[in-house]
């Protein structure tokens, strides 16, 4: 079975600045998919990023990028220029094609951005 | 991206009555659709996955005569609560498979208190 691990329940960073939520999975899988999705205040999930295994590249949206190591099963997401509409949880997820596979999803991470 | 409604948004009821609640692919098919609960500050958990035309997937521990589920098309599916009790009351979200983009789609969630 997969797992996916944020190990950092919180945290906080300047407006404008940069900060990288760390995000680890465990999986016997060579062709899977990543996802970031970001949970505001109205609790809405809202897909921030995706990753496909077999691609090297690293995916990017807007500010928001990530670092993806298949060899060390991490997949961390970079947001640069934090802007106060940030402030969410985010969770990172997990999903083995085909798509009506499940997502696992890891414990979420709650980021405050400082005025 | 793809947008999934879902509808209530919030709804209270009394401990013994059943609640419907409504998801909705807006604009593309989905042939799969899933049903979370979420506890605030908590992961989302799988509750059930829906396949079109056929019966739900239910996870180890879901009460399927209690949480009834039904996807009778490509772009609707209903959780449907049955005889409601306190211990019910909880954030529930659906989302619902892109097949074009191998990614699922949330709903902006359905609040639910039972008293």
């Amino acid at each position: 079975a997969q797992t996916v691990t944020q190990s950092q329940p919180e945290m906080s960073v300047q407006e404008a600045e940069t900060v990288t939520l760390s995000c680890t999975y465990d999986t016997s899988e060579s062709n899977y998919y990543l996802f970031w999705y970001k949970q505001p205040p109205s609790r809405q999930m809202i897909l921030v990023i995706r990753q496909e295994a077999y691609k090297q590249q690293n995916a990017t949206e807007n500010r928001f990028s990530v670092n993806f190591q298949k060899a060390a099963k991490s997949f961390s997401l970079k947001i640069s220029d934090s802007q106060l509409g940030d402030t969410a949880m985010y969770f990172c997820a997990f999903m083995k094609p085909p798509g009506n596979s499940k997502l696992t999803f890891g414990k979420g991470i709650t980021l405050s951005v400082r005025p | 991206g793809a947008v999934v409604s879902q509808h209530p948004s919030r709804v209270i009821c009394k401990s013994g009555t059943s609640v419907k609640i409504e998801c909705r692919s807006l604009d593309f098919q989905a042939t799969t659709m899933f049903w979370y609960r979420q506890f605030p500050k908590q992961s989302l958990m799988l509750m059930a996955t829906s396949n079109e035309g056929s019966k739900a997937t239910y996870e180890q521990g879901v009460e399927k005569d209690k949480f009834l589920i039904n996807h009778a098309s490509l772009t609707l599916s209903t959780l449907t609560v049955t005889s409601a009790h306190p211990e019910d009351s909880s954030f529930y979200i659906c989302s619902a498979r892109s097949l074009s983009e191998e990614t699922q789609y949330f709903g902006p969630g359905t609040r639910l208190l039972v008293l």
